[in-house]
């Protein structure tokens, strides 16, 4: 089984609409972070949490919410979605400091906003 | 602020042929180099790492060397394999308000012709 997983893979939804993506993870790690990918633009950090209590806000957080159910779990939400977020969403996990240890990245949910 | 700059690509060659991908970057201090693979449809992976000045990066035959005289990072390899195709990122670890996290490049896309 995959040591990280997000769910939906790919989601098609309309203007305004609410969504969730939900991450997963068995390897134990505290630190879980939320990327966006779009073609020509790297990976931008949305948000990064480095437990259950703490949450922070990444570059290009504005639209976007997050919710750390349990050390495992870590789900992004679009509130109100909108075109300009159609695009790829990593979540990713980390034993420590991004810098210091590996970052260990799921497949990818594909959101297309109509 | 920190960033990261890779060479544009696609980036097309032949089986065989040599590799390399340009990145450069620019941050405070003496920041941690890495860079990821991202292969057709999965998440990103970390293909090699060098944390100070002049340590080389190696795995799976790539290699890069942290140049601070030239702020770059440079991937290369002697000897492309069509099972190499994928996107390239270089990031960095930023330090100060980002707490750490990962700075990542455009990415650039290779496709390696048998």
């Amino acid at each position: 089984d995959a040591d990280v997983t997000q769910t939906p893979r790919n989601r098609i939804t309309k203007t305004g609409k609410r969504i969730m993506l939900e991450c997963s993870q068995t390897k134990g790690h505290d630190r879980m972070y939320w990327y966006r990918q779009d073609p020509g633009l790297g990976l931008q950090l949305i948000y990064y949490s480095f437990d259950v209590k703490d949450i922070n806000k990444g570059e290009i957080s504005d639209g976007y919410s997050v919710s750390r159910q349990a050390q495992a779990k870590f789900s992004l939400s679009l509130e109100s979605a909108i075109p300009n977020q159609t695009a790829l969403y990593f979540c990713a996990t980390s034993a420590g400091l991004a810098g210091l240890h590996e970052q260990f990245f799921g497949p990818g949910t594909r959101l297309t906003v109509l | 602020g920190d960033s990261v700059t890779q060479m544009e690509g696609p980036v097309t060659l032949s089986e065989e042929a040599f590799l390399t991908i340009n990145c450069t970057y620019t941050a405070t201090g003496y920041p941690s180099l890495f860079w990821y693979v991202q292969y057709p449809g999965e998440g990103l992976q970390l293909l090699l790492k060098a944390t100070k000045a002049d340590d080389k990066g190696s795995n799976k035959g790539f290699e890069a060397t942290y140049r601070k005289e030239t702020t770059s990072f440079h991937l290369e390899k002697g000897s492309v394999q069509v099972s190499d195709s994928a996107v390239y990122f270089c990031a960095l670890r930023a330090y100060g308000g980002s707490q750490g996290n990962l700075i990542f490049g455009k990415g650039t896309k290779l496709s390696v012709k048998p």
